[in-house]
């Protein structure tokens, strides 16, 4: 079983409407990281939380650290196809460098 | 600016033979690790080297072994390959923090048949 779990697996969903991914662990972090894949490509940060409660935002999405440092969600508000990606996240506890990821979101956008 | 670089980029093998993945990095990061990608899933650490001359299992290490052998460099060994073990590995290094980006090689596409 892998320390981070996301929700939901799999979304199909048509332009222009909202989504929210998690990321939801039993587990403690120091920070969560999300990440975005594109085929053939490794992944590229997308943003870190390190504080509990913390919001970010970055254009159309927003990102959430949960006050209890264990979840994050991801929102996205009038998703574009270009938004099509694999979204995951990634932790490490503290004082620990191991940096573990999420089972990951496929996310696909229809025109 | 190069970054992270893996080779091979493909690679098939026989079950039963054995190989090594090499990957290189030029930011001066102290952490390295090593995953394992299976279709549609997300990534699975294998092993991670916090510093040149130490390294730690993952959540999959079983199969694997691993050497730092300097700051810049972090090869995987398969010492005898199964089909299981079919998956796309990817490279990632970054600044010894717990809260600093990683960055990741192209990966590489292994077939064990």
């Amino acid at each position: 079983t892998q320390l981070l779990e996301q929700s939901p697996q799999f979304l199909s969903i048509q332009e222009g409407e909202n989504l929210t991914v998690y990321c939801n662990s039993s587990s403690v972090f120091s920070s969560l990281q999300w990440y975005r894949q594109e085929p053939g490509e490794g992944p590229v940060l997308l943003v870190t939380v390190v504080t509990g409660g913390e919001v970010k935002k970055l254009k159309r999405l927003t990102f959430q650290f949960g006050d209890a440092r264990k979840d994050s969600s991801l929102h996205i508000t009038a998703a574009q196809p270009g938004d099509t990606g694999l979204y995951l996240c990634a932790g490490a506890l503290f004082g620990n460098e191991k940096l573990t990821f999420g089972t990951g979101t496929r996310l696909t956008i229809i025109p | 600016n190069a970054g992270v670089t893996q080779t091979p980029k493909f690679q098939v093998l026989k079950t039963g033979q054995s190989m090594t993945l090499q990957c290189a990095q030029d930011m001066n990061h102290n952490s390295m690790y090593w995953y394992r990608q299976d279709p549609g899933m997300g990534l699975r650490l294998i092993y991670y080297s916090a510093s040149e001359g130490t390294t730690d299992k993952g959540e999959v290490p079983n199969g694997y072994n691993v050497s730092r052998l300097n700051k810049r460099e972090f090869s995987l060994r398969l010492e005898s390959a199964a089909p299981s073990q079919t998956s796309v590995y990817f490279c990632a290094s970054r600044l010894r923090s717990m809260n600093t980006e990683a960055f990741f090689g192209q990966g590489t596409r292994l077939t064990v048949v």
